[in-house]
């Protein structure tokens, strides 16, 4: 089966910009999804496709990819960004799916 | 409004059985891709399972031949029958529509938590 693989922590100051990788072969062939989740909270969608964010998510927001990596940024981040986040995609059969390890991240 | 609500979670014996129910609203489950997603305490998420509009059902290694997944067309209703339950079937199972040209996970339920323990 496929898998995913992100950092499990990073850190960004109040109002910079980071990047959150998603590595995996899978994602030679398929688009990640990025989802957020909040503690005791369920995950919600906030990049799918190319670079695509459903209604209401903030477009500070950002997604790329190449080759195997797919990126998440979140340029100017705010305080309500902290929180952990996720990829996922089809595996490589297109049937199932997988999600990446997560990376938690903190806004100093 | 779309709405996904899970329930059936509850504390049951290793080697037991459970089907967790997932009422949808505001669109048609039969008509899209439904999935369970589940989390162990501390833990990532974790894909279980999917059935397509078409009826088609795949299940991730960890849970095939134990676990079944399933839709009432007529109660819009997703479920996951769970059996041979094990120490490591703990967590919290959501439900999720999945957009099937992109593969994301558009709106997920709240969560229903399972715990297998003696």
């Amino acid at each position: 089966s496929s898998e995913l693989t992100q950092d499990p922590a990073v850190s960004v100051a109040l109002g910079q910009t980071v990047r959150i990788t998603c590595q995996g072969d899978s994602l030679r062939s398929y688009y990640a999804s990025w989802y957020q989740q909040k503690p005791g909270q369920a995950p919600v969608l906030v990049i799918y496709g190319k670079n695509n964010r459903p209604s209401g998510i903030p477009d500070r927001f950002s997604g790329s990819s190449s080759g195997n990596t797919a990126s998440l940024t979140i340029t100017g981040a705010q305080a309500e960004d902290e929180a952990d986040y996720y990829c996922n995609s089809r595996d490589s059969s297109g049937n199932q799916y997988v999600f990446g390890t997560g990376t938690k991240v903190t806004v100093l | 409004e779309v709405q996904l609500v899970e329930t059936g979670g509850g504390l049951i014996q290793p080697g037991g059985s459970l089907r967790l129910s997932c009422a949808a609203s505001g669109f048609t489950v039969s008509s899209n891709y439904m999935s369970w997603v589940r989390q162990a305490p501390g833990k990532g998420l974790e894909w279980v399972s999917v059935i397509y509009s078409g009826g088609s059902t795949y299940y991730a290694d960890s849970v095939k031949g134990r676990f079944t997944i399933s839709r009432d067309n007529s109660k819009n209703t997703l479920y996951l029958q769970m059996n041979s339950l094990r120490a490591e079937d703990t967590a919290v199972y959501y439900c999720a529509r999945v957009a099937p040209r992109v593969g994301s996970f558009d709106y997920w339920g709240q969560g229903t938590l399972v715990t297998v323990s003696s």
